[in-house]
């Protein structure tokens, strides 16, 4: 299955602020999508990012707030942007698993704090 | 919207026990997954579920497609400690895209040594 990294695993921002998260596929793929686990919660879609189009945002959450990038087939990097403490989650980057037809592999996320 | 409900939400069990949980959801699902998550960690992917009625197992992991499609049961046999962490089902609804899930509440699991 693919290998995912995420950087940072984990950082403490001041509210106000903007964080640029960083999700690194070992290979090519297609589909790329963020999630936003809230604490104690479950996994919610973000967005899915395409190589070579706008990344397509579910019902509440706008470009504006997180802009995602997508510069090639395996790279992809979302902000947070105007953090406020209500931004404190893990938001993790999947990719479809090869073999699953539909299953998904998640990266290791990344822990964000907002004080 | 759809929801996908997961019970227990939290479990405490003894080393050797065996353990059941289920997903249930008011809407129809065509694909069933189930993931685990470690702390620190994103969930990874256990046991996937494409037909009505599919039992399929993964070493000592049983999940069940429902016959109704709006509900999965996931069964973990002669538990040990590294079972713990939190279980996620995730659907896959008929009207959805290909590559979109709902996924459930979570199912805490602590295991007693």
């Amino acid at each position: 299955s693919a290998v995912i990294s995420q950087k940072p695993s984990r950082d403490i921002c001041q509210r106000g602020t903007s964080l640029t998260i960083q999700c690194q596929v070992d290979s090519q793929v297609t589909m790329m999508f963020w999630y936003r686990q809230q604490p104690g919660q479950s996994l919610t879609l973000i967005a899915t990012a395409n190589q070579g189009s706008e990344a397509t945002y579910e019902s509440g959450f706008v470009i504006d707030k997180f802009p995602i990038s997508r510069p090639n087939l395996t790279f992809s990097t979302l902000t947070v942007s105007n953090m406020s403490p209500e931004d404190s989650s893990i938001y993790l980057c999947s990719v479809l698993t090869p073999g699953t037809e539909y299953g998904y592999t998640f990266g290791s996320g990344t822990r964000l704090t907002v004080v | 919207g759809q929801q996908l409900n997961q019970s227990p939400q939290s479990m405490f069990i003894q080393e050797g026990e065996d353990v059941s949980m289920n997903c249930t959801s008011s809407s129809i699902f065509n694909t069933w997954l189930w993931y685990k998550q470690d702390p620190g960690e994103g969930p990874v992917l256990l046991i996937a579920l494409y037909k009505a009625g599919e039992l399929t197992s993964n070493g000592r992991l049983t999940a069940q497609f429902g016959i109704t499609r709006k509900d999965s049961f996931l069964n973990i046999s002669a538990s040990i400690p590294s079972d713990v962490g939190i279980y996620f089902c995730a659907g896959q609804g008929m009207t959805s895209g290909t590559y979109k899930y709902i996924f459930g509440t979570g199912t805490r699991l602590k295991v007693l040594a």
